[in-house]
C-alpha cells in the first residue's frame, strides 16, 4: 500500500474559520488529488497537482485551494469554512504511468458548524 | 460531461449468495477502475478494464466491460461478510489530463452471516 496520511482525521470547526487539511505520501507519486464524498454526490474531485507547484481545478473547487511545495506534501484550504463544507476529504495519489491506479489515504472527518 | 450510474444503491444478500453490481457510462469508456471502500476508510483499487469484453478476477470477484464500452459489471461469487462494504466504479474523464477520474455514486453491500 501507497504510504499515505492525512491530518487531522476529524475535525470541528466554526463557520467563517479558515481550515487546512495536509495529505502527506511517502510514495514520491507524481500525482495528488483532493476529493470530498457526500451521501447523494458520491465522490467529487476539488483539487488536483500534476508536479511541484503544479495544480489545478477539479469539479467542485469552489472556497478551496491547494498548494503543493513539495513532492511529498499536498495542502488543502478551506478559506472561510462554511456549512456545505460539512464533508469527508479524501486524499489520493497516483504515480506516473499508473492512471489506473489511485491510492487513498483514510480520510479527513471535517465538521463546519 | 461524462456521468456514471451505479445500480443498484444498496443490496443486502446472505452469505453464500452471488450478486452483481452494475455501472453504466454516458459516454464511451475508455477504462473503467473497480474500487472498494469499507466503511469510514480510503478506497482500494481492485481492478482496471478497458477492452471491450475484458474480463478481470480477483479471488471471488469478476468484472466485465462490455463490447459497446458503456457498461461494467462486478458480479461476487459465494459472497463473505468480508465483501461489505461500498464498490464505485470510475472512468477516465474523458478530454482530461492528469489522469483525472470520474466516479459513480456507489453501490452499498452489507452481508448478513
Amino acid at each position: 500500500d501507497a504510504g499515505i496520511t492525512q491530518s487531522p482525521r476529524h475535525k470541528v470547526t466554526e463557520t467563517g474559520t479558515p481550515v487546512t487539511l495536509r495529505c502527506h505520501q511517502t510514495e514520491n507519486h507524481r500525482y495528488m488529488y483532493w476529493y470530498r464524498q457526500d451521501p447523494g454526490h458520491g465522490l467529487r474531485l476539488i483539487h488536483y497537482s500534476y508536479g511541484v507547484k503544479d495544480t489545478d481545478k477539479g469539479e467542485v473547487s469552489d472556497g478551496y485551494s491547494v498548494s503543493r511545495s513539495k513532492t511529498e506534501d499536498f495542502l488543502l484550504t478551506l478559506e472561510s469554512a462554511t456549512s456545505s463544507q460539512t464533508s469527508v476529504y479524501f486524499c489520493a495519489t497516483g504515480a506516473s504511468g499508473s492512471r489506473y491506479e489511485q491510492f487513498f489515504g483514510p480520510g479527513t472527518r471535517l465538521t463546519v458548524l | 460531461s461524462q456521468e456514471l450510474e451505479q445500480s443498484p444503491q444498496s443490496l443486502i444478500v446472505q452469505e453464500g449468495k452471488n450478486l452483481t453490481i452494475n455501472c453504466t457510462s454516458s459516454k464511451t469508456l475508455y477504462g473503467l477502475y473497480w474500487y472498494k471502500q469499507k466503511y469510514g476508510e480510503g478506497l482500494i483499487f481492485l481492478m482496471m478494464l478497458q477492452k471491450g469484453g475484458e474480463e478481470k478476477s480477483h479471488e471471488k470477484i469478476t468484472a466485465k466491460l462490455d463490447e459497446k464500452k458503456q457498461q461494467s459489471s462486478l458480479h461476487i461469487t459465494a459472497s463473505q461478510p468480508s465483501h461489505a462494504g461500498i464498490y464505485l466504479c470510475g472512468a477516465d474523464k474523458v478530454g482530461a489530463g492528469s489522469y483525472q477520474l470520474t466516479f459513480g455514486k456507489g453501490t452499498k453491500l452489507s452481508v448478513i452471516p
